[in-house]
């Protein structure tokens, strides 16, 4: 069975620092990868996906991801944070495996913004 | 973007009785649907898959006589918590997938308590 870890809980920081948000998969076979943001009170959003091609995947509001398969891991970045980025972060996997859509999260993220 | 509704968004009950809650799709149709639920402070747990037409898929240690899933139309999966019990207070997440992009996307969540 495939598991996600998300080894940051909690983050802090200022706006215009720099983010990264760690993720890595246990899987063996081939897998989608998936960043969620759930804003307080807010349902969950997707902010970006991988599913093939090119490893360096861009999706909403500056947000971005790196798909390393030798390292399985799949980070996300933001070169510059806001306050409004203020949400709790899910990375989640879907294997392949049969039951083609069924997501695996990490733990989560939570991402304080200060001004 | 797609959207998925929930209802109610929270509910309150008596230990003992039973609650039902609602998974809508309002502009696509899902065969597929999920049921996930989470802990304060935590991730997704997957409870079960929900299929139209035919029986859930429940997770290991997910008792599917006490969480009745029904996938009636392609638009509506309903949950039923039969005999609630404090323990079973938490917040219950629907997804659907949306087969022509592949994609899930969330409701807004069941915040259900148990007196």
């Amino acid at each position: 069975a495939q598991s996600v870890s998300q080894h940051n809980h909690h983050v802090i920081l200022s706006e215009a620092a720099s983010l990264e948000l760690g993720c890595n998969y246990s899987y063996g076979g081939t897998v989608n990868l998936f960043w969620y943001v759930q804003y307080p009170g807010q349902h969950l959003q997707l902010l970006l996906k991988y599913f093939s091609g090119d490893p360096l995947v861009k999706g909403i509001k500056g947000f971005e991801a790196e798909f390393i398969k030798s390292k399985f891991s799949f980070n996300l970045r933001k070169p510059s944070v806001q306050w409004s980025d203020t949400a709790e972060y899910f990375c989640a996997v879907n294997a392949h495996t049969g039951t083609a859509s069924k997501l695996t999260f990490g733990t989560g993220t939570r991402l304080q913004v200060t001004l | 973007g797609a959207v998925v509704s929930q209802h109610p968004s929270w509910v309150i009950c008596k230990s003992g009785t039973s609650v039902k809650i609602e998974c809508r799709s309002l502009d696509f149709q899902a065969t597929t649907m999920f049921w996930y639920r989470q802990f304060p402070k935590q991730s997704l747990m997957l409870m079960a898959t929900s299929n139209e037409g035919s029986k859930a898929t429940y997770e290991q240690g997910v008792e599917k006589d006490k969480f009745l899933i029904n996938h009636a139309s392609l638009t509506l999966s309903t949950l039923t918590v039969t005999s609630a019990h404090p323990e079973d207070s938490s917040f219950y997440i629907c997804s659907a997938r949306d087969p022509y992009f592949d994609e899930q996307y969330f409701g807004p969540g069941t915040r259900l308590t148990v007196t």
